[in-house]
């Protein structure tokens, strides 16, 4: 059964511009969870999607964004890029979301802003 | 005071020895506790995953809870350099969904042949 993948795994930025992630979760996972991971901080929770709605969001301003599709591939998408925006970026899923023992992580993506 | 406090090492450890990583939290309203193993470049693993007070073993790892200290470890016996490697700690609400899973900053490991 092949893992959660993310693409791209890395990339590079300038200040201001707008970045689209991409997650394609375990065949048969719903549940797709976004996270930003720093050394500072370290790993914060951006936001969950199941089938398609956004059911739980962190603490992150309105720049941070995402969806979910029909076939639960999501995207997380930051506009206006600001230097401390970056990171590795984890996306992880699930089968319903409510379960931990099956949440999986995708291996991020690392972006860089300069 | 954060939430979730772990000791960001670095810890090194010779091959063979126990190794003790530790987390306490402040919300006595964490009722599931978690360690996630994440090697370089890669993706958090989930170890251990427990409920209650009191231990949980599968293999070499060994996770203990104490939810009157707000206190959680993760023992790993006769450490392997395959064991080097960042762990982190994370906890949720009861009936919560990730949206309040909180993690540790993490420990890095490294296990010296």
């Amino acid at each position: 059964k092949a893992g959660v993948t993310q693409t791209p795994r890395y990339l590079i930025k300038t200040r201001g511009q707008q970045v689209t992630l991409s997650c394609s979760p375990i065949s048969g996972h719903r549940s797709v969870s976004w996270y930003q991971q720093t050394p500072g901080q370290g790993l914060q929770f951006l936001f969950e999607y199941f089938s398609e709605t956004q059911r739980n969001k962190g603490n992150f301003p309105g720049r941070f964004s995402g969806r979910q599709f029909s076939n639960s591939r999501s995207e997380m998408n930051v506009s206006t890029l600001e230097l401390g925006d970056s990171a590795l970026y984890l996306c992880a899923s699930s089968l319903t979301g409510g379960n931990q023992e099956t949440q999986y992580f995708g291996p991020g993506t690392r972006l860089l802003v300069l | 005071q954060k939430e979730v406090e772990q000791d960001p090492g670095p810890l090194s450890v010779p091959e063979g020895a126990i190794v003790s990583l530790n987390c306490t939290y402040s919300n006595s309203a964490f009722q599931y506790f978690m360690w996630y193993r994440q090697y370089s470049r890669k993706g958090p693993e989930l170890l251990m995953y427990t409920y209650s007070s009191g231990n949980k073993e599968d293999g070499r790892f060994t996770a203990q809870v104490d939810k009157s200290s707000k206190y959680i470890s993760l023992f790993i016996r006769d450490s392997q350099p395959s064991d080097s490697a960042t762990y982190l700690c994370a906890m949720i609400n009861y009936g919560g969904s990730q949206g309040n899973l909180i993690f540790g900053k993490g420990t890095k490991l490294s296990v010296k042949p």
